[in-house]
């Protein structure tokens, strides 16, 4: 069965460093998506991508974020400078809009 | 925006007893999916669900869209069935954004 897939598992940053998690979709999937969890919390929504180019973000999702679709096959979110508080797990989801989302396995960000 | 509200916050239950878990949302929706978190922080997929019911395994889901819920049965409960259970729909006619309950949190004791 095909699945999301994103690397690292894990990363471990110094504050102010510039991170890229990626993520590959599955690969006839149309809208991509990324969310992210803090410890403890609910998921919450970051990003979604469609036809190259955002098509929705949330008030989280700041300048310090981008996403990218460089190839396609690879997803990429970025976060330019990392804060303390950016410490999360940040999932990576595909899917075609009004059906299920399939989710990554997601990767867990340390800012120190 | 919507309201989406997950109860009990927390449950905890013997090995072998059944449960229900409970998702309220505040408006209408046309998908639900319900997720089982497990202890290594993955999302897996238990269920799109926008109405009716199904059934796999020992669990089934019932969606009543109508009354804006959703309930999630787990029968002869397994230790494995730990985590975090959360439900989500999505919001917004444009990309399908979920939004995603507080979530319940299972403890299943042998």
């Amino acid at each position: 069965e095909p699945e999301v897939t994103q690397t690292p598992s894990h990363q471990v940053t110094q504050m102010g460093q510039e991170v890229i998690l990626h993520c590959v979709p599955i690969s006839n999937h149309l809208y991509f998506y990324w969310y992210r969890q803090i410890l403890g919390q609910k998921v919450e929504f970051l990003v979604s991508f469609y036809n190259n180019e955002i098509s929705e973000k949330s008030e989280i999702f700041d300048d310090q974020f981008s996403v990218e679709r460089p190839d396609g096959s690879n997803f990429t979110l970025k976060i330019r400078s990392t804060k303390l508080e950016d410490s999360a797990m940040y999932f990576c989801a595909s899917g075609d809009r009004g059906e299920t989302q399939y989710f990554g396995p997601g990767t867990r960000l340390l800012v120190l | 925006g919507i309201q989406v509200e997950q109860s009990p916050p927390d449950l905890i239950l013997q090995e072998g007893a059944n449960s229900t878990l409970r998702c309220n949302f505040s408006d209408s929706v046309n998908n639900l999916q319900w997720f089982h978190q497990n202890p290594w922080g993955q999302l897996i997929n238990l269920f799109y669900i926008p109405s009716g019911t199904k059934q796999n395994g020992r669990l089934s889901a019932t969606t009543v869209a109508t009354e804006r819920y959703s309930l999630l049965y787990i029968s002869s409960s397994q230790t494995t069935d730990s985590g975090v259970y959360f439900c989500a729909v999505p919001r917004s006619s444009n990309t399908g954004k979920l939004i995603f309950g507080q979530g319940t949190t299972l403890q299943v004791k042998p």
